[in-house]
């Protein structure tokens, strides 16, 4: 059963459009985090939350932590061609800090 | 320090026959975990452990096995290898609870 449901599954953009990616869960997080994977190479972070309402800035990524800990966004402005990637969120439950379950994910392609 | 290395890099099996994917670290970390990542999709945990000789199953265990005997290794068993296991494998670590994974470089494995 996947716990981390992310919406879209795939996303194509022209270079320059801004676009939203969403990850949900039942379940309230301790944490949440945000990873970008690119072919043939493990994930690697791109920023933790924690707090609920607590908005990050990563240059031209801002992400959002649900008031209630139970959703995230992840919002790119004029999106590049390096973007490309999959988006993949990941949580710690509170009732389970060892476990550390991924989202489904979201395929991005900026075409340039 | 290396990081997180996994061996081997690609395998090809039989259906039935058996393999250990290799993964150490050398930083020392706590807890280590093993995941599988289908085609476009995200991670699924497989097992993990918090510590030299305590493991616990993930999401996806079936047909799988894990020690930790020390600290830096944490193989991964398949015992009848099926199709169904064909996958991109990847080992992470990371210091404690919260905090980021750090993955190795992923085992390609195909069953056919």
């Amino acid at each position: 059963t996947q716990l981390l449901e992310q919406s879209p599954q795939f996303l194509s953009i022209q270079e320059g459009e801004n676009l939203t990616v969403y990850c949900n869960s039942s379940s309230v997080f301790s944490s949440l985090q945000w990873y970008r994977q690119e072919p043939g190479e493990g994930p690697v972070l791109l920023v933790t939350v924690v707090t609920g309402g607590e908005v990050k800035k990563l240059k031209r990524l801002t992400f959002q932590f649900g008031d209630a800990r139970k959703d995230s966004s992840l919002h790119i402005t004029a999106a590049q061609p390096g973007d490309t990637g999959l988006y993949l969120c990941a949580e710690s439950r509170q009732n389970t800090g060892n476990q550390f379950y991924f989202g489904t994910g979201t395929s991005l392609t900026v075409i340039p | 320090n290396a990081g997180v290395t996994q061996t081997p890099k690609f395998r090809i099996l039989k259906i039935g026959q058996s393999m250990t994917l290799q993964c150490t670290q050398d930083m020392n970390h706590n807890y280590m975990y093993w995941y599988r990542q289908d085609p476009g999709m995200g991670l699924k945990l497989i097992y993990y452990s918090v510590g030299a000789g305590i493991t616990d199953k993930g999401e996806v265990p079936n047909g799988y096995n894990v020690s930790r005997s020390t600290t830096e290794d944490f193989p991964l068993r398949l015992e009848l290898a099926a199709p169904s296991q064909t996958s991109v494998y990847f080992c992470a670590s990371r210091p404690g609870a919260g905090e980021k994974l750090f993955f190795g470089s992923g085992t390609q494995l195909s069953v056919l």
